[in-house]
């Protein structure tokens, strides 16, 4: 059964400090991506990692990926209020057919002042 | 306006109603996606289709019935709703569902359904 486990679910953070999201997955894929949603809203695309080792970088958000321990990894570096929202992991799995993501269950994220 | 817009916004229907939900996207993407999300268990797929008349079961495809007579349309369909499938439902498209796929899925704005 292809599993994707986010951990925390629920996170609250003071501005300014660091924490890492995790999102591990069950089977093999070398295809992961990184999606926002605000309440109320769609899924915003945040990142795209497409290898093993594929680091990227927006603003205070950082996203890797580690696909021999099946696991990425978001890093929030000096939360700020506006970072607040859910943040999913998804990964493509049978990448050759027709793929498909299958979703983390969401971390949903406070930061506090 | 370019993109992918999905209708109604809200809908609210009884037990055993067959409702129609609309999902259309002006990008010519071969592929489109439904995912329900659920408090617990973030999205799950429903159907996806890789092109016009090509369709297939996701995760959770039982109660839904889609058609993709257009590249531009996918509409969902509940054939007899049930309160389980109160949720809210997105569509998805994407350029490509192989490799080659670099930008990942674009979403709709969703559907909020309730069934009372």
């Amino acid at each position: 059964e292809l599993k994707v486990e986010q951990n925390p679910l629920f996170l609250s953070m003071q501005e300014g400090k660091n924490y890492t999201i995790y999102c591990n997955y069950s089977t093999t894929s070398d295809r992961l991506y990184w999606y926002r949603q605000d309440p109320g809203k769609s899924l915003e695309s945040l990142f795209v990692l497409l290898s093993n080792g594929a680091v990227k970088q927006e603003g205070r958000l950082m996203a890797s990926l580690d696909t021999k321990a099946r696991l990425s990894t978001l890093h929030i570096t000096a939360a700020v209020h506006d970072l607040s929202a859910t943040y999913f992991c998804a990964v493509e799995f049978e990448p050759g057919a027709a793929s498909k993501l299958t979703f983390g269950t969401g971390t949903r994220l406070q930061v506090t002042l | 306006d370019a993109g992918i817009t999905q209708s109604p916004r809200y809908k609210i229907t009884e037990t055993g109603r067959q409702v129609t939900l609309m999902c259309h996207q002006t990008w010519s993407h071969s592929y489109m996606f439904w995912y329900r999300q659920d408090l617990g268990h973030g999205l799950r797929l429903i159907y996806y289709s890789a092109a016009a008349d090509i369709t297939d079961k996701g995760e959770v495809p039982d109660g839904y019935v889609v058609s993709r007579s257009k590249t531009e349309n996918f509409p969902l369909t509940l054939e007899s709703a049930t309160r389980s499938q109160t949720s809210v439902y997105f569509c998805a498209s994407s350029e490509s569902g192989h490799r080659a796929n670099f930008y990942g899925y674009t979403f709709g704005s969703g559907t909020r359904l309730t069934v009372v």
